[in-house]
């Protein structure tokens, strides 16, 4: 069963814009993660939240949790065709060491 | 970071048929994890893989269908049985190092004709 509900489902913006992606949950997390697939491909991670964060950066990448309303965002600043790719958020329930995906975010990120 | 190798990457299956696929990781890793990608959908959890015990299975998956092994730290297998064309989908092996991140193998794509 999915955990994780996103939006958009799809995104397409141009080089140089911010490019938001939303994720909600339902239950009680140990952390949240995000993960980018290029089509066809394995999942590559990007960045790990812990539940008692609320704001991570790594690079480009902003991440914000937000535990009270159940919900993430991914911010990509300054984007690139090269991160034309699907997103998804990943949640660890709660002690579990199970990873459950959200629906993902399809980005397309046009020169 | 744990490289995980997986074998088949692909396979083109007959209808009543079982495929086994092999995921090798290169270093020990506390957990590892079954899932499965039907196209154009996002991952959904099979099982865990126990090393020395039984799998633990997710809602709507079962043993007799997608049997799993985990002999040693570092390596496990997921059966796919009397496949039917539903099966066609991309199954990806995964481990969790002791940072809790997930890393991933390239993925093993299905096809059942």
């Amino acid at each position: 069963s999915q955990q994780g509900e996103e939006d958009p489902q799809a995104l397409s913006i141009q080089e140089g814009e911010n490019a938001t992606m939303n994720c909600s949950y339902k239950t009680s997390i140990n952390n949240l993660q995000w993960y980018r697939q290029n089509s066809g491909r394995g999942l590559v991670h990007l960045i790990l939240i812990r539940s008692n964060e609320r704001e991570k950066h790594s690079g480009r990448l902003r991440v914000t949790l937000d535990t009270s309303k159940k919900s993430s965002s991914l911010l990509i600043t300054a984007s690139r065709a090269a991160d034309t790719a699907s997103y998804f958020c990943a949640t660890e329930i709660r002690n579990t060491d199970k990873l459950i995906f959200g629906t993902g975010t399809r980005l397309q990120v046009f020169p | 970071s744990a490289v995980i190798s997986q074998k088949p990457s692909r396979d083109i299956c007959q209808r009543g048929t079982s495929l086994t696929i092999q995921c090798q990781v290169d270093s020990q890793v506390t957990m590892m994890f079954w899932y499965r990608q039907q196209p154009g959908q996002s991952l959904t959890l099979i099982a865990t893989a126990n090393q020395g015990s039984e799998a633990t299975y997710e809602s709507g998956f079962v043993i007799d269908k997608f049997p799993i092994s985990r002999p040693n730290l570092t390596f496990s297998t997921l059966t796919v049985s009397n496949m039917s064309p539903e099966d066609s989908s991309i199954y990806l092996c995964s481990a969790t190092d002791r940072t809790g991140e997930l890393f991933f193998g390239e993925g093993s794509r299905l096809t059942v004709l």
